[in-house]
């Protein structure tokens, strides 16, 4: 069964810094993985896709890497504003005819304006 | 495009009592997976279908079932309601494959 953890569970930043958010996961055979955001009380937007023969993936200010022989994803958030406080959850895919996707708890994000 | 619906958005029911939920897929979505959001256990998958079969089940007593019509529009069902059920109720779907997954806005079930 995939276990994923994120660290930390929860920050808080000024505006303008750099948010580094950490996933790691037990079983390396996946297929991709998804980073998400939520707000409180709402669904998941859906923020980068990176498949597992990609190294990162690009999205304006929003950088994802993923190293799946060691089991470690990041999503990097550069020049973080008030708009990003949001819980940030991680989601590896196990394989392709099977669209489950594992969670962890999340890393809860406050930027201080 | 329009996203992915959910309806009802919210819903109280007595311990006992059954409920359905739906969801609307975005158009062309094939897959359709439901998932259950507790304070305490996080995002728990509860089942997927495509193309009206269920390909996947999470972890989760036979109360919980679901099914998908020819149109891709899903429907689940909890029978004999618990305290415990109480949670947000959110699906999910895509094309399939290795594509994204786009998810709703959720049904918050309280259950009294």
């Amino acid at each position: 069964k995939q276990e994923v953890t994120q660290i930390p569970a929860a920050l808080s930043v000024p505006e303008g810094e750099n948010l580094v958010l950490n996933c790691s996961f037990t079983d390396s055979a996946i297929y991709n993985l998804q980073w998400f955001r939520q707000d409180p009380g709402k669904g998941l937007t859906s923020l980068l896709l990176i498949q597992s023969s990609q190294r990162e993936q690009t999205s304006g200010r929003l950088n994802a890497s993923l190293d799946k022989s060691s089991g470690r994803s990041t999503l990097y958030i550069a020049a973080s504003q008030p708009g990003d406080s949001a819980t940030y959850l991680c989601a590896p895919k196990g394989n392709y005819g099977n669209n489950r996707l594992a969670f962890g708890k999340g890393n809860q994000v406050v930027v201080i304006p | 495009k329009a996203g992915v619906t959910q309806t009802p958005r919210y819903l109280i029911k007595t311990r006992g009592q059954q409920v359905t939920l739906s969801c609307s897929p975005i158009s062309g979505h094939r897959s359709v997976s439901w998932y259950q959001q507790t304070p305490g256990q996080g995002l728990q998958f509860l089942f997927e279908y495509f193309s009206e079969t269920q390909r996947n089940k999470g972890n989760f007593p036979g109360r919980f079932s679901g099914r998908q019509f020819s149109n891709s529009r899903s429907e689940m069902n909890v029978s004999t309601l618990e305290l415990g059920d109480s949670a947000l109720y959110l699906c999910a779907s895509s094309l399939g494959g290795d594509l994204e997954q786009y998810f709703g806005p959720g049904t918050r079930l309280t259950v009294t």
